[in-house]
C-alpha cells in the first residue's frame, strides 16, 4: 500500500458525459501528477500540482482540467467523454522537499478504471 | 514528443537466470531517468532515479545504470525469481518536468 488513494476503482459512462477522478495523496507529499494508460498505449504523464499550483503539464486534452485543492487532494476532471477516453488513471505523489522535483520518487495509487460506453 | 524505447518488449527467463534490458532515448538534455516496476493488477513501483552520466544504482539483486553521453540505461536482476515477473518501465524526466514513459519491457520468470 502506497498511501495513495484514488476513488472511484471503477466508473462506467457514457459518452458526452462528464467525470471527477479523486486522489488524495501520501501524508505530507505536496506534489501530485495524473497519468493516464491506455491498452494501446503505455503510461502518459498528464499534469502535475505542487500546493496547489500547476507544476508541469503533458499529453493533457483540453476537454480534461485538473486542480488541487488546500487540504493537498486533487481532482481530475474529464467532460464530454469520448469512447477513447477509456483507460486506467492513475495518481501519484511525492514530498517534493524544494529545488524541482525530477528526481522525487513516485508513489502511486491503484488507479481508476473509467470505461465509456 | 520524445522517443523513449525500452527493448526486449517482452522476456522470458528460467528462475536463476540473469538478465538486462534496455532503456533508450535521442537526448542528453533531460533532469532525470526513473526506473518503475509495475506488477500486473497493481500500480507501478519506484525501483530507481537516475540523474549523472555514470550513475550506478542498486537494490538487492537488481541495479541499473546510465549512460548520458550514449542515451540509454541498462537494468539488470541477477538471478532472477519468479516474484521478479513483472513490466519494468523507465521514464525520462525533461525540461518542465515533463515525464515520458518508455512502453516497458514485460519480464516472465518461470520456476
Amino acid at each position: 500500500d502506497s498511501g495513495v488513494t484514488q476513488t472511484p476503482k471503477h466508473l462506467i459512462t457514457a459518452t458526452g458525459q462528464r467525470v471527477t477522478l479523486r486522489c488524495s495523496p501520501r501524508s505530507g507529499d505536496l506534489s501530485v501528477y495524473w497519468y493516464q494508460q491506455s491498452l494501446d498505449q503505455g503510461l502518459q504523464f498528464l499534469i502535475q500540482y505542487y500546493n496547489g499550483e500547476e507544476r508541469a503539464k503533458g499529453n493533457i486534452l483540453e476537454r480534461f482540467s485538473a486542480q488541487q485543492f488546500p487540504d493537498l487532494h486533487s481532482e481530475l476532471n474529464l467532460s464530454s467523454l469520448e469512447l477513447g477516453d477509456s483507460a486506467l488513471y492513475f495518481c501519484a505523489s511525492s514530498a517534493s522537499s524544494g529545488g524541482g522535483s525530477h528526481t522525487d520518487t513516485q508513489y502511486f495509487g491503484p488507479g481508476t478504471r473509467l470505461t465509456v460506453l | 514528443i520524445l522517443n523513449v524505447e525500452q527493448s526486449p518488449q517482452s522476456l522470458h527467463v528460467q528462475e536463476g537466470d540473469s538478465t538486462n534490458f534496455t532503456c533508450s532515448f535521442p537526448s542528453s538534455n533531460f533532469y532525470a531517468l526513473h526506473w518503475y516496476r509495475w506488477e500486473t493488477a497493481k500500480s507501478p513501483e519506484a525501483l530507481f532515479v537516475m540523474t549523472l552520466n555514470g550513475d550506478e544504482k542498486k537494490k538487492g539483486r537488481i541495479s541499473a545504470t546510465l549512460n548520458t553521453k550514449e542515451g540509454y540505461s541498462y537494468l539488470y536482476i541477477k538471478g532472477s525469481q519468479p516474484e521478479d515477473s513483472a513490466t519494468y518501465l523507465c521514464a525520462l524526466v525533461m525540461r518542465f518536468n515533463k515525464f515520458y514513459f518508455g512502453s516497458g519491457t514485460k519480464l516472465n520468470v518461470k520456476p
